[in-house]
């Protein structure tokens, strides 16, 4: 079973801030993605990364896979208290069709 | 824009007793998959269909069965319910396998 280590697992900050969650793997993933979730909804794909390397931004969101496709990072700019929710990796591994997801981090936005 | 569509949102049922949750996407999507999310376990594949008449087992699948006659559908039975099954169960889909998938808003399911 591939494991994806997801840190901080809980992270309270100011609005305005800015903040960076890890998502950290002993895999290579295929491709790897990030959703965010909110409370008595599913999980909502905010973006797919697929080259090392590769850094993509979302508005204030800055997603980058790392060289070796192991790991990844979200960093929020300026958060808002929209932003409040919890935050998933997820893992693809081209040998398979299984997506391997990480337990989360559950960011709270205070205004 | 329906998307991926679960029925019901909540159920209640006693040990030993049989359900199906319904799951319906209207984006012609081959891929399905159920997952199961618990509280400090994450999200964990139950099991999921590349395409209809095809099924597969994920990681969690013992307690589950699941069909896939159709492109369109993909239900999940329980066979005896036990407590253990208590979860938040979301259905999701997706154009192909192990790229971004699309959830439903989940079934909320406890097992007295």
């Amino acid at each position: 079973t591939q494991l994806l280590e997801q840190s901080p697992q809980f992270l309270s900050i100011q609005e305005g801030e800015n903040l960076t969650v890890y998502c950290n793997s002993s895999s290579v993933f295929s491709s790897l993605q990030w959703y965010r979730q909110e409370p008595g909804e599913g999980p909502v794909l905010l973006v797919t990364v697929v080259t090392g390397g590769e850094v993509k931004k979302l508005k204030r969101l800055t997603f980058q896979f790392g060289d070796a496709r192991k790991d990844s990072s979200l960093h929020i700019t300026a958060a808002q208290p929209g932003d409040t929710g919890l935050y998933l990796c997820a893992g693809a591994q081209s040998s398979n069709y299984k997506l391997t997801f990480g337990k989360g981090t559950l960011l709270t936005v205070n205004p | 824009n329906a998307g991926v569509t679960q029925t019901p949102k909540f159920q209640v049922l006693k040990t030993g007793q049989s359900m199906t949750l319904q799951c319906a996407q209207d984006m012609n999507h081959e891929y399905m998959s159920w997952y199961r999310q618990d509280p400090g376990m994450g999200l964990r594949l139950i099991h999921y269909s590349v395409g209809a008449g095809i099924t597969d087992q994920g990681e969690v699948p013992n307690g589950y069965n699941v069909s896939r006659s159709t492109t369109e559908d993909f239900p999940l039975r329980l066979l005896s319910a036990a407590p253990s099954q208590t979860s938040v169960y979301f259905c999701a889909s997706s154009f192909q396998a192990g790229t971004g998938i699309y959830f439903g808003d989940g079934t909320r399911l406890s097992i007295l």
